[in-house]
């Protein structure tokens, strides 16, 4: 079973502040990940991609992954409250499946 | 671009009736994937299609569920007889390649089936 694993939060955080989601994975296989965030009632937006190990960064956004520790996080620096939505981790899987399994999401807050 | 596009947006249908979710992709996106939103169990992959030929429905719940892509500008997902627990939010999603760039999500579909 190829399983990606997401604390459901919420994960409550001022204005300004460092926001820092975390995804686990139990496919060691796997090899792209990606970070979707979804406002309610809306559709899941992509806003990462990460494929290798280390560090990504896109404006206020980091994505990081340590395929060692299956392990990938997303980092958003200086939230701002229309951040706050659900935060998607999801990963393709060995096997030659090109399809991606999401984890449950988690739902950050961001207040002023 | 006009992106993914799904219609209807919403549907209210009774128990034992026949459901037809469409499904519009990008254009030059040769991957389409249904997804099923619940509160309960997430993003749920129902179905994907490489080239309009289905390449994994493993996730379709059961025989009530049936999918189709007769070209690349169109997929249908059709639910007969609807139940109750079919209620959801259904997502198209499409992509170039299905690996390294990710999904583009249409607006999805809410259904309930009363």
């Amino acid at each position: 079973q190829k399983e990606v694993e997401q604390n459901s939060g919420p994960l409550s955080v001022p204005e300004g502040a460092i926001a820092s989601l975390n995804c686990t994975y139990s496919d060691r296989g796997s090899q792209s990940f990606f970070w979707y965030r979804q406002y309610s009632g809306k559709s899941p937006e992509l806003i990462m991609s990460i494929y290798s190990n280390g560090d990504k960064e896109d404006g206020r956004f980091t994505a990081q992954l340590n395929k060692a520790s299956q392990y990938v996080s997303l980092l958003i620096r200086d939230s701002q409250p229309s951040d706050s939505a659900t935060y998607l981790c999801a990963g393709t899987f060995s096997g030659g499946y090109n399809k991606l399994i999401f984890g449950a999401g988690t739902r950050l807050a961001v207040h002023p | 671009d006009a992106g993914v596009i799904q219609s209807p947006r919403h549907e209210v249908t009774e128990m034992g009736q026949e459901v037809t979710l469409r499904c519009k992709p990008i254009s030059g996106h040769d991957y389409l994937f249904w997804y099923r939103q619940t509160m309960m169990r997430g993003l749920e992959l129902l179905i994907y299609f490489n080239n309009n030929v289905p390449i994994d429905d493993s996730g379709m719940p059961e025989d009530r569920f049936s999918a189709k892509m007769p070209n690349a500008s169109f997929s249908t997902l059709k639910i007969q007889p609807s139940e109750p627990r079919d209620s959801a939010v259904y997502f198209c999603a499409s992509s170039p390649d299905g690996l390294h760039y990710g999904y583009t999500f249409g607006s999805g579909t809410r259904l309930t089936v009363v």
